[in-house]
């Protein structure tokens, strides 16, 4: 079946710049994850998305990061006025949400830079 | 102390040696074990899960140790495909999960 997506592939952008980015999960998965992982770097949590409750931002590292998420469908992750340390891979992740299926597939991610 | 902690390596290993990787996690609450591979400019992908009673999936072995809080990954007779980024993963709920930034493995030909 489909795998994780994630869109686009690769964004350049200007600093200052707003940029968004998106993740098809996996169709069923109601657990969803976003990571930044920047060059050389482990993967540093930034939100997570649980079904229809309200989601864990506890990772976002600014008030200029948002995501957004309809349902148990597409999520979207925001950056508004990029900085040149956003520069990263941006990985989504999607996981069953039920006991027992704790395991992350994870999609391609987006590989943004902020010039 | 950082919650999960990896020897960032390299390991460079010639092609058919026996490697091991260790992984130490500081919350005891920890429930559940992974371990994650990423090859370079890729999505991390599951490698295995680690059980209590350690787990074997063909050359890859992974063992459990909750009494001293680390997790272990043996590579036997390993090969050039196997070289990439070994990450371990400790679940401690959904909203608890914290990867290591990684254990990065060369196998030399």
């Amino acid at each position: 079946g489909a795998g994780v997506s994630q869109s686009p592939s690769n964004k350049v952008t200007e600093k200052g710049k707003d940029v968004e980015l998106r993740c098809d999960p996996i169709s069923g998965h109601t657990a969803l994850y976003w990571y930044r992982q920047r060059l050389g770097q482990g993967l540093e949590f930034l939100i997570y998305f649980q079904g229809n409750s309200a989601p864990d931002k506890s990772g976002l590292p600014s008030d200029r990061f948002s995501a957004e998420r309809t349902g148990e469908s597409v999520s979207t992750l925001t950056i508004q006025r990029t900085q040149q340390e956003d520069s990263a891979v941006y990985l989504c992740a999607s996981s069953p949400g039920l006991a027992g299926q704790e395991t992350q597939y994870f999609g391609p991610g987006t590989r943004l830079l902020v010039l | 102390r950082k919650e999960v902690e990896q020897d960032p390596g390299p390991f460079n290993v010639p092609e058919g040696a026996t490697v091991a990787f260790n992984c130490t996690y500081s919350n005891s609450a920890s429930q559940s074990f992974f371990w994650y591979r990423q090859d370079c400019r890729k999505e991390p992908k599951l490698l295995m899960s680690v059980y209590s009673s350690g787990n074997e999936d063909g050359r890859f072995t992974a063992q459990l140790n909750r009494a001293s809080q680390y997790i272990s990954l043996l590579i036997r007779d390993s090969k050039l495909s196997d070289s990439a980024t070994y990450l371990c993963v400790v679940w401690r709920g959904y909203q608890k999960v914290t990867f290591g930034t990684g254990t990065k493995l060369q196998v030399i030909p």
